[in-house]
């Protein structure tokens, strides 16, 4: 069975510009979730999503936006980007519906350098 | 304060001994606890899940959770060289996974 894929791998923009990030769950996971890893910190919770509805919001700007689809893949956007949102961006899904934070299986990630 | 505090490390340990990794959490409220395992330029992997207190077993790994002293731990038995890896502690309440900052492991020959 695939695990979580997210792409692009790698992605280079300049400040200022958008960027768009993609991600599908395991099959049979409805929740998604979204973290910013930057180099020497653990990863820091930026949206959870289950069955289509934003269920978890971290202290990010509103530049960060995410959704998800009914096939529960998920986007994150990022909007006027800034040389600290150079980031390994993680997703994760889950098995686990609301109320219970249960465990996270990440995809490979999305490294977005800004320039 | 920290949401989920890890010593950052490094931790030193010789091979075939045992490994403590600790992480100290400041949510009363907080349901469920995990220890995740990062390699350098990977993204985390699962390796236990805790959910009541007392001690949960898995091969080399043992997980131990103290909710009255807010505190998790990790045991790695018989220590291999590829234990080496950044040590993620995290903890979940309602609907967010909170993440350490991580311990980082070397296993010496």
């Amino acid at each position: 069975d695939a695990g979580v894929t997210q792409s692009p791998t790698h992605l280079i923009k300049t400040r200022g510009q958008q960027v768009t990030l993609r991600c599908s769950p395991i099959s049979g996971h409805k929740s998604v979730s979204w973290y910013q890893q930057v180099l020497g910190q653990g990863p820091q919770f930026i949206f959870q999503y289950y069955e289509k509805e934003e269920r978890g919001r971290g202290n990010f700007p509103d530049r960060f936006s995410a959704r998800q689809f009914p096939n529960y893949s998920s986007e994150l956007n990022v909007n006027a980007l800034l040389l600290g949102d150079s980031a390994l961006y993680l997703c994760a899904s889950s098995s686990q519906g609301v109320g219970v934070a249960g465990e996270l299986f990440f995809g490979e990630g999305s490294r977005l350098t800004v320039l | 304060q920290k949401e989920v505090e890890q010593n950052s490390g490094p931790l030193s340990v010789p091979e075939g001994a045992i490994a403590s990794l600790n992480c100290t959490y400041s949510d009363r409220g907080s349901q469920s606890f995990f220890w995740y395992r990062q390699y350098s330029g990977k993204s985390p992997e699962l390796i236990m899940s805790i959910y009541s207190n007392g001690d949960k077993e898995d091969g080399r790994f043992t997980a131990q959770l103290n909710k009255a002293s807010q505190y998790v731990s990790l045991l790695i038995r018989d220590s291999q060289p590829s234990d080496s890896a950044t040590y993620l502690c995290a903890v979940g309440s309602a609907s967010k996974i909170i993440f350490g900052s991580g311990t980082r492991l070397s296993i010496r020959p």
